[in-house]
């Protein structure tokens, strides 16, 4: 079946624009993760949902980033006032169980960022 | 704080030989150590987990070694293969908490 899916697949965009980024889970998975991850780096958390409920943002860095989620499916991630230290890989992944024993995330191929 | 921490940033194992990569962890409460893999342009994809339960755990070439009184497990690839070239990436969780900490990723090239 189709993996996790997200788009766009590449976002350029100037200092001071917001921009939203879009993740399309896997179909009847509860949980959906955000996490950024720098070249070179390993996956950074940024915040989760179990359903339509946001469990943790403690990743979120400021303000700035906000992350909805409000079926229960598609989830997007917004960054306002975008600023060049917010370039980056930001991933998206699901996992079905919430957490149980044996859970796993699937991961996205990610958005590429790149804030000029 | 990095409560994960990988090593090597990069190895390159011939054909056939043995490729080792480890991590270290801080958290105690950590409570299932998966190991991803990622190829280029690619999301991460597990490869293998490991509770600390066990000491170690196979799947075919892959096998993962868990020390928990040193806080440390490490990734052995068997029979390494040019196909098993990729960034291969540890993480940490603990029970309750589902967000993944990763390490921070190794290159491994195997050359044929």
């Amino acid at each position: 079946g189709a993996g996790v899916s997200q788009s766009p697949r590449y976002k350029v965009t100037k200092r001071g624009q917001d921009v939203a980024l879009r993740c399309d889970p896997i179909s009847g998975h509860v949980s959906l993760y955000w996490y950024r991850q720098a070249l070179g780096q390993g996956p950074e958390f940024l915040t989760y949902f179990n359903y339509e409920a946001q469990q943790d943002k403690s990743g979120l860095p400021n303000d700035r980033f906000s992350a909805e989620r409000p079926e229960g499916s598609i989830s997007t991630l917004t960054i306002q006032r975008t600023e060049q230290r917010d370039s980056a890989m930001y991933r998206c992944a699901s996992s079905p169980f919430a957490g149980g024993p044996g859970d796993t995330q699937y991961f996205g191929p990610g958005t590429r960022l790149t804030v000029l | 704080q990095q409560q994960v921490k990988q090593s090597p940033q990069s190895l390159i194992v011939q054909k056939g030989g043995i490729s080792i990569i480890n991590c270290a962890y801080e958290n105690t409460a950590f409570d299932y150590f998966p190991w991803y893999q990622q190829f280029p342009g690619k999301g991460p994809a597990l490869l293998i987990a490991i509770r600390p339960d066990v000491s170690e755990k196979k799947e075919g070439r892959f096998t993962i070694s868990f020390n928990k009184s040193a806080k440390q497990f490490s990734l052995h690839i068997m029979d390494s293969q040019p196909g098993d070239s990729a960034t291969y990436f540890c993480a940490a969780t603990r029970q309750g908490a589902q967000k993944l900490v990763f390490g921070q990723g190794t290159r491994l090239t195997i050359n044929p």
